[in-house]
This record gives C-alpha cells, structure tokens and sequence, in this order.
C-alpha cells in the first residue's frame, strides 16, 4: 500500500523551543489530517486540511497543505510539556476519496524537556 | 457515556486462543474501522464497515473477523491468535457528509498473545 513518510522519527527539545514535522507522499493526496496520541490513549484529531496550499491554525499548531498536495508539515510553537506525545500525519489518496484509503505516517515521537 | 468505548483494555492470551476484542460507539456513525499499531509501521487498517452488515478488508486482514449487525458495535474476532497479533488495536468512526473525512478514535486495546 502507501506510505507516508513522515520526519523526524523522534524529536527531543527544550519547553519554549518551536518544532517542525513534515510528511511527505509520492501520490497526490486531497486531504491531509494531523493527529496526537498521548500514552495509553487514541490518536486526537489536532487539524484537518482539505485545499491544496490551506494554512490552518489550533492554538500554538499550525499545519500547511502543500501546494503540490504531496506533502503537509506541522509546526508546534513556544513548545509546553503537554505537548509530549506522538503526532501522526494521515491522508486520503486523490483517486479514491474513500475513508478506507485513509493512509498514516509513521509517527513524530515529541519529548519535551524542562 | 457518549463517544466510542472500546473493551477490553488489555487482554494477555496464549497461542491458538479465540479472541474478541469490541467496539461500541454511541454516535451513530455510519463508518467503523479497525487499526492495528505497532512500532514502525504506524496505524494499519484490519477491517472497516460502511454501515450494518457491510464490511470490507484492509491491508492487514489475514486472520481477523469482523462483524456489525448493530451500527453501534464493531466487534473484531482473532480466530486462533498468533504471536505476531501482539499489538495495540484501535477503533474508529466518521460520519458521512461534511467533514466525513475525519476519523474519531477509542482509546484503544493492547493485546498480548503468549
């Protein structure tokens, strides 16, 4: 099947630093979607984009569907010890649209050090 | 409670044992769907369903039955569980429509077969 490539693998940084995780695809995707699991729980909807080039905003996250529509990053600014977790990126692929396609990344493994 | 529930949390089984792991959620979504999570390789859809008694494979369905003869229940079944189903499996749900797009997660069940 697909695969998404997202990086870092893992992060480690200080409270109060920015952090920037991107993934990338070799098929066009029409929605990317940015989820966080905390241990012991399921991944939580953080942002969704759904328009080539959508800058999108929660909070302190910012997320970016790329122009290309094969790529989207994340950015978590001024970064708190609540922010520790896993961040998945997922995508639905241009030529199915169907939730069954819905693909994930690997993961971005964030630890936040005082 | 509403949301989606997911049971049993945690589930130590042997070799060759039936095991049933359920999903239940109060939404009414139409979409269920089944992941598997292990290290390396993210969230990896096992089965999903469109709606009651309509169900279909992922990429990583070998070994696993599902069924849905209630839209709120989702239950996946290991026939003869083997070693390499250790994991931690979610479930999940949409809606159909404007933001269908976006999967809502259980809080998941770790499995561990001996």
């Amino acid at each position: 099947g697909q695969q998404l490539n997202q990086s870092p693998q893992s992060m480690f940084i200080q409270e109060g630093e920015d952090v920037s995780m991107n993934c990338t695809s070799s098929s066009i995707f029409n929605t990317w979607l940015w989820y966080k699991q905390e241990p012991g729980e399921g991944p939580v909807l953080l942002i969704a984009l759904y328009k080539a080039g959508e800058l999108t905003s929660n909070g302190r996250l910012t997320a970016q569907f790329g122009i290309t529509r094969k790529d989207s990053f994340l950015n978590i600014s001024a970064s708190i010890p609540s922010d520790v977790g896993i961040y998945f990126c997922a995508g639905y692929y241009i030529n199915t649209g169907t939730a069954s396609k819905l693909t994930f990344g690997t993961g971005t493994r964030l630890q936040v050090t005082l | 409670d509403a949301g989606i529930t997911q049971s049993p949390r945690y589930k130590i089984t042997e070799t060759g044992r039936q095991v049933t792991l359920m999903c239940h959620q109060t939404w009414s979504h139409s979409y269920m769907f089944w992941y598997r999570q292990d290290l390396g390789h993210g969230l990896r859809l096992i089965y999903y369903s469109a709606a009651a008694d309509i169900t279909d494979k992922g990429e990583v369905s070998d070994g696993y039955v599902v069924s849905r003869s209630k839209t709120e229940n989702f239950p996946l079944t290991l026939e003869s569980a083997t070693r390499s189903q250790t994991s931690v499996y979610f479930c999940a749900s949409r809606i159909t429509g404007v933001g269908a797009n976006v999967l809502t997660f259980g809080a998941g069940s770790r499995l561990t077969v001996l």
